[in-house]
């Protein structure tokens, strides 16, 4: 079984400041993990993923991820906020011969000018 | 880029009616799902599809769900009786051989 924890479902950052959210998973399979962004009234556009090898991963926007088997973590950075980093974020588990996703609740993050 | 497309963008129904959701997955991948969010809500797993059948579905995937692969390239969710709870938006994904899915960019059903 799988299941994923967002802590924080609104997050506020001032622009400028690091984004931090984060991401809990359980998995009884090696895990695949995601971050997704959705803005208001759009689809789910892929941050990043994790799958295998290397642990610290790069995606789109200047966002990353690292993940931390020991800690069950998954945690979404960016360095620097940016207003149109305004969204919320979704994190996702899913494994090997269970391709199906479980999402948490998402986390809305706010940015201040 | 490859895209998953998804028609209609917004869909109003009446209580009891059938609706059917359509989507266009990349052309050589193998792997189907929906997935439905209701509003403020976190994304559900309904479906998946694989070699033309179910693979695995959920709890919310019960009789009033159907889906098909008609014509080798479009994948349909059907719901012959709607209720008022299924007003959710509707995602279509696909996914290759790699790991992970493309999303569509979904379908809002509001069911009046």
């Amino acid at each position: 079984a799988q299941s994923v924890t967002q802590l924080g479902s609104h997050v506020s950052v001032s622009e400028g400041a690091l984004v931090l959210l984060r991401c809990n998973y359980s998995s009884s399979v090696p895990p695949y993990l995601f971050w997704y962004v959705q803005y208001p009234n759009q689809g789910l556009q892929l941050l990043l993923k994790y799958t295998t090898g290397a642990t610290l991963v790069k995606g789109i926007n200047g966002f990353e991820a690292e993940f931390k088997k020991s800690e069950t973590s998954f945690h979404l950075t960016k360095p620097s906020a940016h207003m149109s980093d305004a969204a919320e974020y979704f994190c996702a588990v899913s494994g090997f011969g269970t391709y199906k996703y479980i999402f948490g609740t998402g986390t809305r993050l706010k940015v201040l000018a | 880029e490859p895209e998953v497309t998804q028609t209609p963008s917004h869909q109003v129904t009446q209580m009891g009616q059938e609706v059917i959701l359509r989507c266009v997955p990349i052309s050589n991948h193998l792997y189907f799902y929906w997935y439905r969010q209701i509003l403020g809500q976190k994304v559900e797993f309904l479906v998946s599809f694989y070699n033309n059948e179910i693979s695995e579905k959920s709890e919310i995937f019960d009789d009033q769900f159907s889906v098909e692969r008609p014509d080798g390239s479009n994948f349909t969710l059907k719901i012959r009786s709607t209720k008022l709870e299924d007003s959710a938006m509707y995602f279509c994904a696909s996914m290759g051989t790699g790991v992970g899915y493309t999303f569509g960019s979904g379908t809002r059903l509001t069911v009046v």
